[in-house]
């Protein structure tokens, strides 16, 4: 089993709809989580941290994390083809190491 | 904001030259890291460091070496740069806190001809 993982996508989506990005992990210890949003040739950005369980807003963006169920989402409201890009899900594992999931492509329609 | 850069965005070399490519940071922040990023293989830890002069070896080290002189500056050196050696090269630098964030900079598309 991977310790993060992503559907691949491509997620596709209409301009102004709800994208709902997922990932799992298999490390009950991990803590920290990240939705990183890359640009095709440009590098990953840090878009959301979350360490709690439930739910952290940031404009457009909310993460939630479900520790029992091993489960994090992305949601994106109001989805712009600005967002259309591929979302790497990442967390520390046990030796300390940032690892991250293959990555979910996204794509808003306009 | 955490700015991080790094010295070139597109960068060409030849077989057999050595390579250096450098990052920059202007946060203060004592650990700093280099990734390759290949399509199929993600994202794969080279090298990092957590003081100046201190280096630890991460999944993939062979064919590199690192320097660190200042807290600001971390090099990553191709000692003989070889083809399997192209790909996006991305540094990190580390905010310790709650979250534990890394912070990329922009990346360098090395191609070895």
């Amino acid at each position: 089993q991977k310790e993060v993982e992503q559907n691949s996508g491509p997620l596709s989506v209409p301009e102004g709809a709800i994208a709902s990005l997922n990932c799992t992990y298999s490390d009950r210890g991990s803590q920290s989580f990240f939705w990183y949003r890359q640009y095709s040739g440009k590098s990953p950005e840090l878009i959301m941290s979350i360490y709690s369980n439930g739910d952290k807003e940031d404009g457009r963006f909310t993460a939630q994390l479900n520790k029992a169920s091993q489960y994090v989402s992305l949601l994106i409201r109001d989805s712009q083809p600005s967002d259309s890009a591929t979302y790497l899900c990442g967390t520390y594992n046990q030796g300390g190491k940032l690892i991250f999931g293959q990555g979910t492509e996204l794509s808003v329609k306009p | 904001d955490v700015k991080v850069t790094q010295s070139s965005r597109y960068l060409v070399k030849r077989t057999g030259e050595k390579v250096f490519l450098e990052c920059v940071q202007d946060m203060d922040h004592e650990n700093m890291f280099w990734y390759r990023q290949d399509p199929g293989l993600g994202l794969r830890l080279i090298y990092f460091s957590y003081d100046v002069k201190m280096k630890e070896k991460g999944d993939i080290p062979e064919g590199y070496s690192v320097s660190r002189e200042k807290k600001e500056r971390f090099s990553l050196i191709l000692e003989s740069a070889s083809t399997n050696q192209t790909s996006m090269y991305l540094c990190a630098t580390f905010r310790g806190g709650l979250y534990n964030e890394q912070f990329f900079g922009p990346g360098t598309r090395l191609t070895v001809l």
